[in-house]
């Protein structure tokens, strides 16, 4: 099984770029990256995914090493409303701690 | 609007009580599963389903069953629930889940708690 390693917490200041680092140098060839995050009180909710290349959307930004042993999830201006824990989960969508966000005003 | 709905969201029980939690989808997605999170734990799975009629478990399923009748339904059933499975129970959904592909969508959550 594919682990990952992931920073336990993290800070931003809002309106300022957050890259969330993702260390998976364990997953296979043809496992896709994807990331959730996690507001209070909800459930997980589906941020980007990818496979080699660096995939874009309206949410953020991925971007994976060529080498596949990790990955940068990249949100371009942080909002308050983005504070949540992250998490970077190989293809068996097995959750780890994550990382928690803050963003400060 | 395409969900994922658990029922009840909140249930206090006792001890050997047997409970089910609803979870239902109005996607149409073949893969639903059952996730139980700690705290310092994270997401833990409990059971998955890939289509009707076929569940297995995941990585935390004693004390725990499923059934998988219907494809938007995939209920959780705890014959003779514990203190230790009080917890918060997420369902989710996906249309697949051949290399990880597709994106899960996630229910509310149910908080329980068993005295």
């Amino acid at each position: 099984d594919a682990k990952t390693t992931q920073p336990n917490s993290m800070e931003s200041n809002e309106e300022e770029p957050v890259h969330l680092p993702c260390n998976h140098s364990t997953i296979s060839g043809t496992d896709y990256i994807h990331w959730y995050r996690q507001l209070p009180s909800q459930g997980p909710e589906y941020v980007i995914h990818g496979l080699t290349s660096n995939v874009n959307n309206r949410m953020a930004s991925l971007a994976i090493a060529e080498d596949r042993k990790s990955s940068t999830l990249i949100l371009h201006r942080a909002t308050l409303r983005d504070a949540a824990v992250y998490y970077c989960i190989p293809a068996d969508m097995r959750f780890g701690a994550g990382t928690r966000l803050t963003v400060k005003p | 609007e395409a969900q994922v709905t658990q029922n009840p969201r909140y249930l206090i029980t006792v001890t050997g009580k047997k409970l089910t939690v609803t979870c239902s989808q109005n996607m149409n997605h073949e893969y639903m599963s059952w996730y139980r999170q700690d705290p310092g734990l994270g997401l833990r799975q409990i059971y998955y389903s890939m289509n009707v009629e076929a569940t297995d478990k995941g990585d935390v399923p004693e004390g725990y069953k499923v059934s998988r009748k219907e494809k938007r339904n995939f209920p959780l059933i705890l014959e003779s629930p514990s203190p230790n499975q009080t917890s918060l129970y997420f369902c989710a959904s996906s249309f697949g889940m051949g290399q990880g592909v597709y994106e899960q969508y996630f229910g509310p959550g149910t908080r329980l708690t068993v005295t």
